[in-house]
């Protein structure tokens, strides 16, 4: 286990269903990271938090919606999905503006 | 668009052989270069590159920058079954916002060791 921590690690919901993924550090590091992860696709950046910040949201479709409450937590929340988005999605933090070396073990979603 | 490519996309090999993996990019305002090896879930950071021409290395891996080709190997010696795995090469790009910096991921090299 990475000192970055995600629940739950594994996800089952229906389109019409309302979930969200929780991350969370306590390395004291200062940006936080969501990523999708496709099959054969390259992992994504998603959504950027710096100094609890979000810094950056790459074209992420509205129904994934982020917070960030303090600089330990990182929340992704989902509401009505596709089956398109049935992915791993893998949290990471950083010290910047030292590279990203660490990722969470990751929440593999299914959406029915 | 910045974009990084890698190959091959898979490679099987048997213990004992040395593999050579290849990350290409274009990128602006490139800023480092990253490999990660990812088992099952999570991607485990294994070099970062900034210089050209600096091997680095850590045991049977090293790996090298070319700044001026735009592109880096990981090299493998030796390898092990426990070697494989999915190698990721990613390039850090500076953006907009509080001083962070943006990762833009290869496909990713599926390395297979058999016995």
């Amino acid at each position: 286990e990475t000192g970055v921590t995600q629940t739950p690690r594994h996800l089952v919901m229906g389109m019409t269903n309302k979930k969200s993924l929780k991350c969370e550090q306590h390395l004291g590091h200062n940006a936080m990271y969501w990523y999708k992860q496709s099959a054969k696709k390259p992992l994504e950046l998603m959504f950027v938090y710096s100094l609890e910040e979000r810094v950056e949201n790459n074209s992420v479709p509205s129904r994934f919606s982020p917070e960030c409450p303090n600089s330990s937590h990182l929340f992704l929340h989902l509401h009505t999905l596709q089956p398109e988005d049935s992915a791993l999605y893998l949290c990471a933090s950083s010290q910047l503006p030292g590279p990203l070396k660490l990722f969470g073990p990751g929440t593999r979603l299914t959406v029915l | 668009e910045d974009k990084v490519v890698q190959s091959p996309l898979s490679l099987v090999v048997h213990e004992g052989d040395t593999v050579t993996l290849n990350c290409s990019y274009e990128v602006t305002n490139f800023r480092s270069l990253l490999w990660y090896k990812q088992e099952k879930k999570a991607p485990t950071f294994l070099f970062m590159l900034t210089s050209s021409g600096i091997e680095k290395k850590s045991g049977r891996l090293s790996s090298i920058l070319d700044k001026k080709e735009l592109f880096s190997i990981l090299n493998i010696t030796a390898t092990q079954t426990g070697d494989s795995a999915v190698y990721l090469c990613a390039v850090e790009a500076s953006m907009t916002g509080a001083g962070s910096y943006q990762l833009t991921f290869g496909k990713g090299t599926k390395l297979s060791v058999i016995p």
